[in-house]
């Protein structure tokens, strides 16, 4: 049980373009989802909180018109990352919180803009 | 502040035990997480701890200690396929994890 998708696994767009990652939880709803980002040989960072029903909340140096946080379901969360730029290249983890197993995170997405 | 710490690297001899230390400082606790990444991949979680003392799941085990702020995790009869990152995480009064920067373990023959 409480497994969260993710999709897609991995996207290449170009250079203006918006993608969309998506971040669902099967088998458990989930009220709040978290989106990080990878960067190379570092932890995971923390971009934002997103609650079902509510905006975001964004962590301090995350452009909330960049990276665009839907949750209007208890089982879907979406990221979509407007106008791609080479430097959003990067692993996209989503992670969802169910109250009896705690976090779950998503398998990830890898994004390349060229 | 808000803090983890973790060794960044060990290394170790298949068939061996590995012992790895986490130590942490958060707003209010509500958990440890220790997670397994291999490179390109997402995280795997690997066990979670709320409550003081050791969590056996087969060749890994998980200790905490709230009063010390301490977790290890246990690796035994290791594997080849057990190089990888380890990650600690605590999750704080909010439930958001504060991630440590991972101890890569390489694995010798």
């Amino acid at each position: 049980g409480a497994v969260v998708s993710q999709h897609p696994s991995w996207v290449i767009c170009k250079s203006g373009t918006s993608v969309k990652i998506e971040c669902r939880s099967l088998d458990f709803q989930a009220t709040t989802m978290f989106w990080y980002r990878q960067f190379p040989k570092q932890s995971l960072m923390l971009m934002a909180t997103s609650n079902e029903g509510s905006k975001a909340t964004y962590e301090q140096g995350v452009e909330k018109d960049k990276f665009l946080i839907n949750h209007a379901s208890l089982t879907l969360s979406t990221l979509t990352v407007t106008s791609a730029h080479p430097e959003d290249s990067s692993f996209y983890i989503c992670s969802a919180r169910d109250r009896d197993t705690g976090v779950n995170f998503g398998s990830g997405t890898r994004l390349t803009v060229v | 502040g808000q803090n983890i710490d973790q060794p960044t690297e060990m290394t170790a001899t298949e068939g061996a035990i590995v012992q790895i230390n986490c130590t942490y400082q958060t707003s209010g606790f509500n958990g440890l997480f220790w997670y397994q990444q291999h490179a390109g991949e997402a995280p795997t979680f690997l066990s979670y701890n709320v409550l003081d003392g050791l969590e056996e799941k087969g060749r890994f085990s998980s200790f905490l200690s709230r009063s010390k702020g301490y977790s290890y995790l246990l690796l035994k009869e290791l594997q080849m396929k057990d190089s990888a990152s380890y990650l600690c995480a605590a999750m704080d009064s909010n439930y958001q994890l504060i991630w440590g920067a991972g101890t890569k373990l390489i694995i010798k023959p």
